[in-house]
């Protein structure tokens, strides 16, 4: 069974550009989580969705972030013109129906804005 | 908003036992208390979770408080492969049923030779 994908793996965008960063949950999940970290800090929570469901956003911000997670597909988020304060590692994690108590997480995706 | 204290970095000879501490002082009755650690250039693994009673699993045992306000992660014989940054984190369910993790900076274990 494989785990949590995330593509690219590295990704790097000039300021301005969009950056689209996918995540295939693990078979089975229907449960899908964002998070972000920066350089030395830990992992904050973006989003969470169910399939075609944003379910909790509290973590987004407010303009040029968005997700989402359609019935066929991977999740997406997509970040619109990028700044240099966008430079992070993104995580996806999922997990299985009813929530579960652990989740799954990939190996991320490291974006670089020059 | 990390609801759990960790210390920053802790050092560990290896395959000696190791504990790592995490006061969590304003926790719920409801919120498990999970721990995950991350691997350089890896996103984090789940290590073990627990509610009221002390766990063990495969990996580490997990120690918690009576009054639940502190729990602590014992790693039994440390090995080099166990260096990764360890996360203690309360898992919070909100009111649209989300169980979103709440981060926070984790204790970055040194295993030494």
């Amino acid at each position: 069974n494989a785990g949590v994908m995330q593509n690219p793996r590295h990704l790097v965008r000039r300021r301005g550009q969009e950056a689209r960063l996918r995540c295939s949950p693990m078979k089975g999940h229907s449960h899908v989580y964002w998070y972000r970290q920066l350089p030395e800090e830990g992992l904050k929570f973006m989003v969470y969705l169910q399939k075609e469901n944003i379910i909790d956003e509290s973590g987004m911000p407010k303009e040029r972030f968005s997700a989402e997670f359609p019935k066929e597909g991977p999740s997406i988020l997509r970040i619109q013109q990028v700044v240099r304060g966008d430079s992070a590692a993104y995580f996806c994690a999922s997990s299985p129906p009813f929530g579960g108590n652990e989740q799954f997480f990939g190996p991320g995706t490291r974006l670089t804005v020059l | 908003d990390a609801k759990t204290t960790q210390p920053n970095s802790m050092e560990s000879n290896e395959e000696e036992p190791v504990h790592l501490p995490c006061n969590h002082s304003t926790i719920s009755g409801t919120d498990y208390i999970h721990w995950y650690r991350q691997l350089p250039s890896q996103g984090p693994e789940y290590v073990i979770h627990g509610l009221t009673s002390n766990v063990n699993n495969r990996m580490a045992s997990l120690a918690i408080a009576e009054d639940r306000k502190s729990s602590t992660l014992i790693l039994h014989r440390a090995t080099l492969r166990d260096a990764a940054v360890y996360y203690c984190i309360l898992r919070d369910v909100t009111t649209s049923g989300t169980y979103k993790y709440i981060f926070g900076t984790g204790t970055r274990l040194k295993v030494l030779a």
